[in-house]
């Protein structure tokens, strides 16, 4: 089953306004992960929440972690037409044989408008 | 320069013509993973490797072979590729830590088309 989906699919704002993309996921986790894919680019990793953190910061992104629904949001804030790109989830599993598995979403594109 | 290297970039070839992909990193991680990109599917994991000579299977590992030989490089292996293995495939490399803690460095990807 898929373990990171991701909510929407697309996301279209202006410049300066702030985008929220959600993440569910199904099974126990170590930590969820949020990375960004430029267009045809490899992922570059933006933030990592433990299973124990409930949010976290690192400078306009915001990573919530609610582990009781089993999701996760990315928040941007006052975004910039350089924040176009596509926004991935990724679930490392917790313990047992599929430690180190890490499980992606489908992603949500964002486009940011001038 | 910590980075993930992977060769060749692109690549256009027959189906049945067997090929490999390299991937090599310069950071010491234990960790090392194959995944491929498709459109709506997002990325799949091929296999990964959690350190040398061990390494395990994916959500699609069929028709792909990997080895890890040397902690630095994790080549991706398609003994006869067939016209379903046309994607971007990424590898990725990490710190296996002890709690968890593993944010995965990508190498920029390789486009493969198999005809």
């Amino acid at each position: 089953s898929q373990q990171g989906e991701e909510d929407p699919q697309a996301l279209s704002i202006q410049e300066g306004e702030n985008a929220t993309m959600n993440c569910s996921y199904k099974t126990s986790i170590n930590n969820l992960q949020w990375y960004r894919q430029n267009s045809g680019r490899g992922l570059v990793h933006l933030i990592l929440i433990r299973s124990n953190e409930r949010e976290k910061h690192s400078g306009r992104l915001r990573v919530t972690l609610d582990t009781s629904k089993k999701s996760s949001s990315l928040l941007i804030t006052a975004s910039r037409a350089a924040d176009t790109a596509s926004y991935f989830c990724a679930c490392l599993n917790a313990g047992g044989t599929s430690y180190g598995k890490l499980t992606f979403g489908q992603g949500t594109i964002l486009t940011v408008h001038p | 320069e910590a980075q993930v290297t992977q060769n060749p970039r692109y690549l256009i070839t027959v189906t049945g013509k067997k090929l490999t992909v390299t991937c090599s990193q310069n950071m010491n991680h234990e960790y090392m993973s194959w995944y491929r990109q498709d459109p709506g599917l997002g990325l799949r994991q091929i296999y990964y490797s959690m350190n040398v000579e061990v390494t395990d299977k994916g959500d699609v590992p069929e028709g792909y072979k990997v080895s890890r030989k040397e902690k630095r490089n994790f080549p991706l292996i398609l003994e006869s590729p067939s016209p379903n293995q046309t994607s971007l495939y990424f590898c990725a490399s990490g710190v296996r830590g002890t709690g968890g803690n593993q944010p995965q460095h990508f190498g920029d990807g390789t486009r493969l088309s198999i005809l």
